[in-house]
């Protein structure tokens, strides 16, 4: 079993459609990223949390530490936003656990 | 602010030969990350620097790779004798200090025949 499970793996939605990416681990952590990959392209750092909930235009994420659980958010989706999503967390070992990612595709 | 910068960006080898991939890290970021992404898969941490020491390692397969990072600054990452199933992206990534943001570089995509 993996330390850090996303869903949906594969996730397609209309243009302008409220997308909700889910992340669950099972290890103590320090922070959890929300990471951003392009086809062929690098990787972008969306959020990096410890606990609440973070805004950057229109994208949210939320962590609950005693469920261990985060959700990235994207509101008014946009074909722009296809990109695969990671989860990743820093377990309190200081070791690295990543998520397969979640494949998104937004339709025009 | 410049980014992280890695060479090559591509690179075909046959296997058994030896590869090398560079990282330049943005500059005054202690910690330095090389990640292994295997198509279809998330990327796997394969080292880990601070300045230039090693914080973990435990997923390096020791026997055919290497890295280091003498000055603190740039770092390689080495892989002799390659392997087909060496085949993937390398990320280097690097942040201020270990509980900061990572940033990314680019990777190298490696093709091992």
């Amino acid at each position: 079993k993996n330390e850090v499970e996303q869903s949906p793996q594969n996730l397609t939605a209309q243009e302008g459609e409220f997308i909700t990416i889910n992340c669950s681990y099972s290890v103590g952590i320090s922070a959890l990223h929300w990471l951003q990959q392009h086809p062929g392209g690098g990787i972008v750092s969306l959020f990096m949390l410890s606990s609440g909930k973070k805004k950057h235009g229109r994208l949210i994420a939320t962590i609950n530490i005693q469920e261990k659980h985060s959700s990235l958010h994207i509101t008014a989706s946009h074909p722009r936003d296809s990109a695969v999503y990671i989860c990743a967390v820093r377990s309190t070992g200081n070791q690295f656990y990543f998520g397969t990612g979640t494949s998104l595709t937004v339709i025009p | 602010e410049a980014g992280v910068a890695q060479s090559p960006r591509y690179k075909i080898i046959e296997k058994r030969q030896s590869v090398a991939f560079w990282c330049n890290p943005i500059s005054g970021h202690a910690t330095l990350y090389w990640y292994q992404q295997i198509l279809g898969q998330g990327p796997k941490l394969l080292i880990q620097f601070q300045n230039n020491g090693v914080v973990d390692d435990s997923q390096l397969p020791k026997d055919r790779f290497s890295a280091e990072r003498l000055k603190g600054v740039d770092s390689t990452l080495k892989i002799q004798p390659a392997k087909l199933e060496d085949s993937a992206v390398y990320l280097c990534a690097s942040s201020l200090d270990n509980s900061y943001e990572q940033y990314f570089g680019p990777g190298t995509r490696l093709t091992v025949t």
